[in-house]
Formats: structure tokens, sequence, C-alpha cells
């Protein structure tokens, strides 16, 4: 089974510029989480989209944004980049189901390492 | 507000030495907790998941437990290897509601030096 995909891998970019992320979960997963990770707050959690919905969303400006396909692929965009949103960006795929030895365990993706210059 | 704590910070120990990473959190309402490894660069690994009505999860050399009223968990490594360096993270998820969302620790660095 493959696991949880993100590209690109890499991005640079310049303030102001807008970029967009893309995630494609294990197959069968319907829950997708967008995390950024950065050394000074480590890691923070974005947004969650389960079912084409957002259910659950941090404590990040109205520059972030996501959304989710009807395939459960997931894509973020940040607007108007700025400096301090240099960061590892992941994406995380969980089954969302409630049932099973192992339900809810969640799957990290890669990564998108973005440098905003 | 649930807080996750990890100490120590970082950790070098000898090959072949059993070591405990610790794990803290302030909120005892959590629905699950899972460590996870990363290596320098790259995404997370899940390593064990333990529900909150579990007291421990053993993989291979890893074993981590759960005491919820306590707010702790505790990862064990067994007789350490050179490929366990990396940063082992731990999450909790809260009790209720439809979310996945995971609060992190802050992490702790290993080395096991050869």
């Amino acid at each position: 089974k493959a696991g949880v995909t993100q590209t690109p891998r890499y991005l640079i970019k310049t303030r102001g510029q807008q970029v967009t992320l893309s995630c494609s979960p294990i197959s069968g997963h319907r829950s997708v989480s967008w995390y950024q990770q950065t050394p000074g707050q480590g890691l923070q959690f974005l947004f969650e989209y389960f079912s084409e919905t957002q259910r659950n969303k941090g404590n990040f400006p109205g520059r972030f944004s996501g959304r989710q396909f009807s395939n459960s692929r997931s894509e973020m965009n940040v607007s108007t980049l700025e400096l301090g949103d240099s960061a590892l960006y992941l994406c995380a795929s969980s089954s969302g189901g409630t049932s099973g030895r192992r339900y809810n365990e969640q799957f990290f993706g890669p990564g998108t390492r973005l440098t905003v210059l | 507000k649930q807080e996750v704590t990890q100490i120590p910070a970082a950790l070098s120990v000898p090959e072949g030495e059993n070591l405990v990473l610790n794990c803290s959190f302030t909120d005892s309402a959590i629905y699950n907790l899972q460590w996870f490894r990363q290596d320098p660069g790259k995404g997370l690994t899940s390593l064990l998941l333990i529900q909150s009505s579990q007291r421990e999860q053993t993989s291979g050399r890893l074993n981590a437990s759960l005491d919820k009223s306590s707010g702790r968990s505790t990862l064990y490594i067994a007789a350490s290897q050179p490929g366990d360096s990396a940063t082992y993270l731990c999450a909790v998820r809260r009790d209720g509601g439809a979310t996945n969302k995971l609060i992190f620790g802050t992490g702790t660095l290993l080395a096991v030096q050869p």
C-alpha cells in the first residue's frame, strides 16, 4: 500500500507570492491533516479535512487555507507569503473510522520544505 | 489547553544501552497517544499508538506505556542501535469531538553512539 505523498518536496518563493501544496493520502483514508513545523514553534496543527469538509482549524491567519477533493487528495494554499512562513509542511492521513485495533493512527508524508526569501 | 512536554530534550547513549523517553501531558482527557520518530529533514514515522483504554503497546524493541491519570507516557527502547538515532515525538489526540488533531511535544533528540 502506497504511503502518503506530498508534492512538491521543495519550494522556494519570495515574499508576497502565493503557494499551493498537495497531499495524496493513503488509499481509503478520508481524513487529511496539515501541520507546520519550524525550529522555534515545533509542530503546529493547521487544519483537518474529512470527506471534503474542514472539521477543525488551528490558530493560523486566513492566509492559510485548504481544501479536499472527492478522491481525498488535499491541497493547502498560502497567500501573500511572509518570511516566517518558511517551514516544513507535513500532511497526515488516517482512516477517520472508529473501529479496528489501530484506528485513527495517523501516517505522515515526507513533507514539503518551503523557503520564503 | 493541552500542553505536551518531553524530557529530556536531548540524549546521547552508547550502543546497546536500554533507554526511556518521557512524555507528559496536562489534560488527561485524551483519546489516544502516538509516538513518532523523525529523521533529519524527513517526515514522521509512526512507531506506536496507544488508545486511552490501554496501558501499553509493544513493537519489536519498543515498548510504550500510558498512565492517563497521571498524564504520562514513556517510550522504552531496548538494546539501542546507531540506527535509532533520530528525534522522537509524542502526540496526543483529545477525547471527544470528531477530530484527528494532534498536539505534539517538543521532541527528544536521541543519539546512539557506536
